[in-house]
């Protein structure tokens, strides 16, 4: 069975600064992992996945995360944020059985 | 990536009543999937609809409470029975587009709030 842990609930970054959200993960596979966007009364956008081709997977938005299968993790990454960044993130991972088990969330918070 | 809408967006409800949730996509998928979102929290998978078989469910989640239908592959109800206040949440219905890729993409989600 799969599980995610993000580190992290809430994170505050200024405007311009890197945003780092910290994900590892469980697999007992070589796991897909993704990571999802959740702005304010949305649905789950996917950001970027990662499905065991180039271990730096970059995304939408500026996003980019690395797979680090030593450290079992799946950080995501943007080198300088923007208000529209404001939303909650989600890791998630699969055994590549269909089925994704989703992290606690974090939420961003962008101050100008 | 592909349109997937649900009806209703939101809706507030008297307990003890039934609300069904549609999902729609705009392409033909073998796999789509029910969440639910409750306040605060991440998303829990509900079950696992496929078209022309029985919607497979998760643990702690029963057909009696959470009836699916998948008459089609671009539908899919979801029936959230006899109600309570602890059902407030948000349900999302999401889509696998290529198959075996376990990457899924969501629908904007219905917003459940029972009184």
């Amino acid at each position: 069975a799969q599980s995610v842990t993000q580190l992290g609930s809430h994170v505050s970054v200024s405007e311009g600064a890197l945003v780092l959200l910290r994900c590892n993960y469980s697999s007992s596979v070589p796991p897909y992992l993704f990571w999802y966007v959740q702005y304010p009364n949305q649905g789950l956008q996917l950001l970027l996945k990662y499905t065991s081709a180039a271990t730096l997977v970059k995304g939408i938005n500026g996003f980019e995360a690395e797979f680090k299968k030593s450290e079992t993790s799946f950080h995501l990454t943007k080198p300088s944020a923007h208000m529209s960044d404001a939303a909650e993130y989600f890791c998630a991972v699969s055994d590549r059985d269909y089925k994704l088990s989703f992290g606690a969330g974090t939420t961003v918070t962008v101050r100008a | 990536s592909a349109v997937i809408s649900q009806k209703p967006s939101r809706d507030i409800c008297q307990r003890g009543t039934s609300l069904t949730i549609q999902c729609q996509v705009d392409s033909q998928v073998t796999m789509m999937f029910w969440y639910r979102q409750q306040p605060g929290q991440s998303l829990t998978l509900i079950a696992t609809a496929n078209q022309g078989s029985e919607a497979t469910y998760e643990s702690g989640f029963v057909i009696d409470k959470f009836p699916i239908s998948r008459p089609n592959l671009t539908f899919s109800t979801l029936t959230v029975s006899n109600m309570s206040p602890e059902d407030s949440s948000i349900y999302l219905c999401s889509v696998e587009l290529q198959p075996n890729t376990d990457t899924q993409y969501f629908g904007p989600g219905t917003r459940l709030t029972v009184l």
